[in-house]
């Protein structure tokens, strides 16, 4: 069993529409969600972390988070082209390693 | 703002040559991890390092692979005989607890000819 998956994509949303990005894993020992934003031939950047059930605001992004159905998601309101990026959701497990799903590549249309 | 630096940018070896991968993590972290990308692929975690020794490693990180903090600055990963199938963009990570987020380096492209 694939321990992080994400659905691959590519996601398509116009500007101004809200942008949902799932992620689901098999670790019910995991303890930090973090959702990433990567760019192609660049590193990983932290968007949002999440330690608790439930949502998580931060300007434009909100993480949910559900340990019970081992589920977290992202939404983006307001998408904006500079938003298109892949989208990599990473849990922290039992112990100190951190595994990522393989990633939603999400692009906005003007 | 504080970051993670990693050199080189572009390693370029031999098959079977030996070839370090430099990091200098955020300087009051305490975690250091190593991770590596193959092209188009996902971010895959290699080892985790805290209090001089390493605390987590995935099966990838074999005896080919060796972490070290040589200095109160440096991390470096060292991949003692390279292969084509270690060709990757290698990211150095830092964090200043285990529990809070990791910052990622600019990450070193190492391609195996």
């Amino acid at each position: 069993q694939k321990e992080v998956e994400q659905n691959s994509g590519p996601l398509s949303v116009p500007e101004g529409a809200i942008a949902s990005l799932n992620c689901t894993y098999s670790d019910r020992g995991s303890q930090s969600f973090f959702w990433y934003r990567q760019y192609s031939g660049k590193s990983p950047e932290l968007i949002m972390f999440i330690y608790s059930n439930g949502d998580k605001e931060d300007g434009r992004f909100t993480a949910q988070l559900n340990k019970a159905s081992q589920y977290v998601s992202l939404l983006i309101r307001d998408s904006q082209p500079s938003d298109s990026a892949t989208y990599l959701c990473a849990i922290k497990t039992s112990y100190d390693k951190v595994i990522f799903g393989p990633g939603t590549s999400l692009s906005v249309i003007p | 703002e504080p970051e993670v630096t990693q050199t080189p940018s572009h390693q370029v070896t031999q098959m079977g040559q030996e070839v370090i991968l430099r990091c200098v993590p955020i300087s009051n972290h305490l975690y250091f991890y190593w991770y590596r990308q193959i092209l188009g692929q996902k971010v895959e975690f290699l080892v985790s390092f805290y209090n001089n020794e390493i605390s987590e490693k995935s099966e990838i990180f074999d005896d080919q692979f060796s972490v070290e903090r040589p200095d109160g600055s440096n991390f470096t990963l060292k991949i003692r005989s390279t292969k084509l199938e270690d060709s990757a963009m290698y990211f150095c990570a830092s964090r200043i607890t285990s529990y809070n987020e990791q910052f990622f380096g600019p990450g070193t492209r190492l391609t195996v000819l």
